[in-house]
């Protein structure tokens, strides 16, 4: 496709439950971003990847989190124990570019609510 | 710890008149700073960015100021249309491998 497309759009979760949420770059871009956006917030870094190295991880709030990237295209980010603070929607971004003016090509986010 | 800064969570402009949307950062080593618009149920899309070796940049009805002695931007949007009504976050970054956004600001454009 032509842009990054993000599955699944919607998520309910039990808490304790394991989820995982896929995202599909643009095809050829080097970088992956993932950000966590909570209710009237701005998106929140989480971790950040270039090509299947993932070079900085410094906004995954805790180890529950996870995310790889192991061909360098396709990521998943993983949570598990799921608890209700983790209810957010959660984006996608990737870029052509490394370093400083790459600009940032979202998904459309995964909505993630944990009862 | 907030880095960038919005603090008008709304803004609401007569269409065809000017919208100014500001920005705030508190940190002086950002050197790269973007505008995106968000619709309801969509992921931001990108609008305007500028480097920090400029003080404006302009595309079409948008444009981009910078002022980096009182770490500030703003965008403009003239004239305004029902169409711009969305939220708007800026974005700043340090060589672009980590960007800090705002809380955004919700635009309504009025017919």
């Amino acid at each position: 496709g032509a842009g990054v497309s993000q599955s699944p759009r919607y998520k309910v979760a039990k808490r304790g439950q394991d989820v995982a949420l896929r995202c599909d770059p643009i095809s050829g871009h080097v970088s992956l971003f993932w950000y966590q956006q909570a209710l009237g917030q701005g998106p929140e870094f989480l971790t950040y990847f270039q090509n299947e190295a993932q070079l900085d991880k410094s906004g995954l709030p805790s180890d529950r989190f996870f995310a790889e990237r192991p061909e360098g295209s396709v990521s998943t980010l993983k949570i598990q124990r799921t608890q209700q603070e983790d209810s957010a929607v959660y984006l996608c971004a990737s870029s052509r570019r490394t370093g400083k003016t790459g600009e940032l090509f979202f998904g459309e986010g995964s909505r993630l609510t944990v009862l | 710890d907030q880095q960038v800064k919005q603090n008008s969570p709304s803004l609401s402009v007569q269409e065809g008149r000017i919208s100014i949307l500001n920005c705030d950062y508190t940190n002086s080593m950002f050197d790269y700073f973007l505008w995106y618009k968000k619709y309801p149920a969509e992921g931001p899309t990108f609008l305007i960015s500028i480097s920090s070796i400029k003080d404006k940049n302009e595309d079409g009805r948008f444009t981009v100021f910078l002022n980096k002695s009182a770490k500030h931007l703003s965008l403009h949007i003239v004239p305004s249309q029902p169409g711009d009504s969305a939220v708007y976050f800026c974005a700043a970054s340090r060589f672009g491998n980590q960007f800090y956004f705002g809380t955004g600001t919700s635009l309504t454009v009025i017919p």
